[in-house]
């Protein structure tokens, strides 16, 4: 039972580079999250999927896309990465999405743009 | 005013000692609380849900109060595996998270 987990670990892109982040859930869970951290800064929701075959903007999604691949997988994409998307982001996955539901985050990908 | 807001520390406290934190919020209609851990490059986890009559998990103990709008966190006996960064989440209609107090205990 592996829970969340992210794949790459590490990127660096130059700017306008695209790039594709996986997450992969075997929970079981209905609702999966992408969120970035920046230092000085809470975690931030950029999309959400409260189901299988929804997908919802957050607090900061511009800049990025989502396909909620199957119940397991959310991929988040940069179209045309920027310097300003160098963060840590971090999948999460939840029972539900009552924002009360505990939520599980993967190991996260530190990703550097140029 | 933020939305949620922490003192980022850092605080060094030696071992065995008792720590405790706060974490303000400012929307009055909050309405459920948690207290997350994260360690140094790693992501965050559940550490404890912080009740309207507080409560109890070992050495920690969390608080809400409404009045004034804050939840704290204490740890008693303070170990070096409790060194990390304390999230406080608060949720109303969404879920929000503070930017965290870094705590380092020292031997």
């Amino acid at each position: 039972n592996a829970g969340v987990t992210q794949t790459p670990k590490f990127q660096v892109l130059k700017t306008g580079q695209s790039m594709t982040l996986q997450c992969a859930q075997d929970m079981n869970h209905n609702s999966m999250y992408w969120y970035r951290q920046d230092p000085g800064m809470g975690l931030r929701l950029i999309y959400y999927s409260a189901s299988e075959g929804t997908t919802d903007k957050g607090e900061v999604p511009n800049g990025y896309n989502v396909s909620r691949l199957n119940k397991r997988e959310f991929s988040l994409r940069l179209e045309s990465a920027a310097p300003s998307q160098t963060s840590v982001y971090f999948c999460a996955s939840s029972s539900n999405p009552r924002p009360t539901d505990t939520q599980y985050f993967g190991p996260g990908t530190r990703l550097t743009v140029l | 005013r933020k939305e949620v807001e922490q003192d980022p520390g850092p605080f060094n406290v030696p071992e065995g000692a008792t720590v405790a934190f706060n974490c303000t919020y400012s929307n009055s209609a909050s309405q459920s609380f948690f207290w997350y851990r994260q360690d140094c490059r790693k992501e965050p986890k559940l550490l404890m849900s912080v009740y309207s009559s507080g409560n109890e998990d070992g050495r920690f103990t969390a608080q809400l109060n409404r009045a004034s709008q804050y939840i704290s966190l204490l740890i008693r006996d303070s170990k070096l595996s409790d060194s990390a960064t304390y999230l406080c989440v608060v949720i109303n209609e969404k879920l929000t998270f503070g930017t965290g107090t870094r705590l380092t205990i020292i031997p």
